[in-house]
């Protein structure tokens, strides 16, 4: 089956940096998103990754490695508004997006 | 900003009753989608569209259907609602030209079957 493993909540303080990991076993890869989803709203697009390496945008970085299965969102600077769930989902073979459970980050002061 | 929009935002109805919950999008993307999303949990795909008159059925579309007839308008429909459907539904929409298919989500309509 497929799979998305992400943590299922991380704390972090304010001003700081923290990365939040996702494994993935898909049947077949053709990118992978991250999006970020504030207490009942919808998800918002952070970014995408479809080689391996780093993509950098402002405060928030994405890192793929196809090899391992593995990225990662990095967030720096932390602000109390980043409080959120974030929502990593992989692209497999027939182009469907597979979702993982997202990742609580609470921010403290 | 995104330009898509659902109806209602929040909804509480009696069991058997059949809904319809609204999405319309306004950036001409021919690629739609229908998740429902449990608190704490994965979206799961329920219906999605590639382009007018195309409809596919997702993971979890036995009880629902869906129809898209315009571009914009990608309604779905719950013949007979338990309160096994209570849940967060999210309508969404990509360009689909083959760049990396950013999904542009609605607001939500949160459904509660008594």
């Amino acid at each position: 089956g497929q799979n998305i493993d992400q943590p299922t909540e991380m704390t972090a303080t304010e001003g700081a940096i923290v990365q939040i990991n996702c494994t993935y076993q898909t049947s077949g890869f053709n990118g992978l998103f991250w999006y970020q989803q504030h207490a009942g709203e919808a998800p918002t697009f952070l970014s995408y990754n479809v080689l391996d390496g780093l993509e950098e945008k402002g405060r928030f970085s994405s890192f793929l490695s196809r090899s391992k299965g593995y990225s990662y969102l990095l967030l720096k600077e932390l602000q109390m508004k980043d409080s959120a769930s974030y929502l990593c989902a992989v692209k497999d073979s027939n182009y469907q997006l597979i979702w993982g459970a997202g990742t609580k980050l609470i921010i403290k002061p | 900003e995104a330009d898509i929009y659902q109806t209602p935002r929040y909804l509480v109805i009696g069991t058997g009753k059949k809904i319809t919950l609204e999405c319309s999008q306004t950036m001409g993307h021919d690629k739609m989608y229908w998740y429902q999303q449990d608190p704490g949990m994965e979206l799961h795909l329920i219906h999605y569209s590639y382009g007018v008159n195309s409809t596919e059925k997702g993971d979890l579309s036995s009880e629902s259907t869906v129809s898209r007839i315009r571009t914009e308008h990608f309604p779905l429909t719950l013949e007979s609602a338990r309160p096994s459907h209570t849940s967060q539904y999210l309508c969404a929409s990509s360009t689909g030209t083959g760049d990396s298919g950013e999904l542009f989500f609605g607001e939500g309509s949160r459904l509660t079957v008594l």
